[in-house]
């Protein structure tokens, strides 16, 4: 297993122009998670999604940001227009649902670390 | 709502003390505890795991028990390694309703110093 796949790993654009963000979970994971992490505030839930529909995405920071899944083996997170403080790093990470019962967890990938100049 | 809180940081250690990091909870039900830790440039790896009440959690060395009557699930470390030096940090998930969703501590930076 490939684990959690995420691209690109990392990404300079220019304040306005449109970033679009993916992701591919692992096969068979049915719930997946987008999350932003700055030195400032830290892990952020941006949006989580079971079976690709969103469940909540309270976390959103405005309308500039939005989510996709389109099916199960992908989902995309796009910015636009982009603005010098959504610079982080964002993390995607997948996990079955019922996991949080049984107790594994999550699976994250190693992010895309965003500059917005 | 569910809440998770770590000892404030960065813990800074020289090569094998003895490391504690603590972390206490708040939640209804019976959440899974977990530790998780982020290695500089990296994504987020499962570290160790604890399901129930007094169930210990234990991985590379590192150990966690799962104490429902002082909500807390603090982590330890018996001989620290230069190699350990990275952010620690403690969730918990309930599943179900929840869709398995993490609920995360703000994370704990340990620095061990040969």
């Amino acid at each position: 297993d490939a684990g959690v796949i995420q691209s690109p790993r990392h990404e300079v654009t220019e304040m306005g122009q449109e970033v679009t963000l993916r992701c591919k979970p692992i096969s068979g994971h049915n719930s997946l998670f987008w999350y932003r992490q700055t030195m400032m505030r830290g892990l952020e839930l941006l949006i989580y999604f079971n079976n690709n529909v969103p469940i909540d995405d309270s976390g959103m920071p405005e309308d500039r940001f939005s989510a996709k899944m389109p099916n199960a083996s992908f989902s995309t997170l796009k910015i636009q227009p982009s603005e010098p403080r959504d610079s982080a790093v964002y993390f995607c990470a997948s996990s079955l649902s019922r996991d949080g019962r049984f107790g594994n967890g999550y699976t994250f990938g190693s992010g895309t670390r965003l500059t917005v100049v | 709502g569910d809440s998770v809180t770590q000892m404030e940081g960065p813990v800074t250690l020289s090569e094998e003390a003895f490391l504690t990091i603590n972390c206490t909870y708040t939640a209804t039900g019976y959440p899974s505890l977990f530790w998780y830790v982020q290695y500089p440039g990296e994504g987020l790896q499962l570290l160790l795991k604890a399901t129930k009440a007094d169930d210990k959690g234990s991985n590379k060395g590192f150990e966690a028990t799962y104490r429902k009557e002082t909500t807390s699930f603090h982590l330890e470390k018996g001989s620290v390694q230069v190699s350990d030096s990275a952010v620690y940090f403690c969730a918990l998930s309930k599943g179900g309703t929840s869709y398995g969703k993490l609920t995360f501590g703000q994370g704990t930076i340990l620095t061990v110093h040969p």
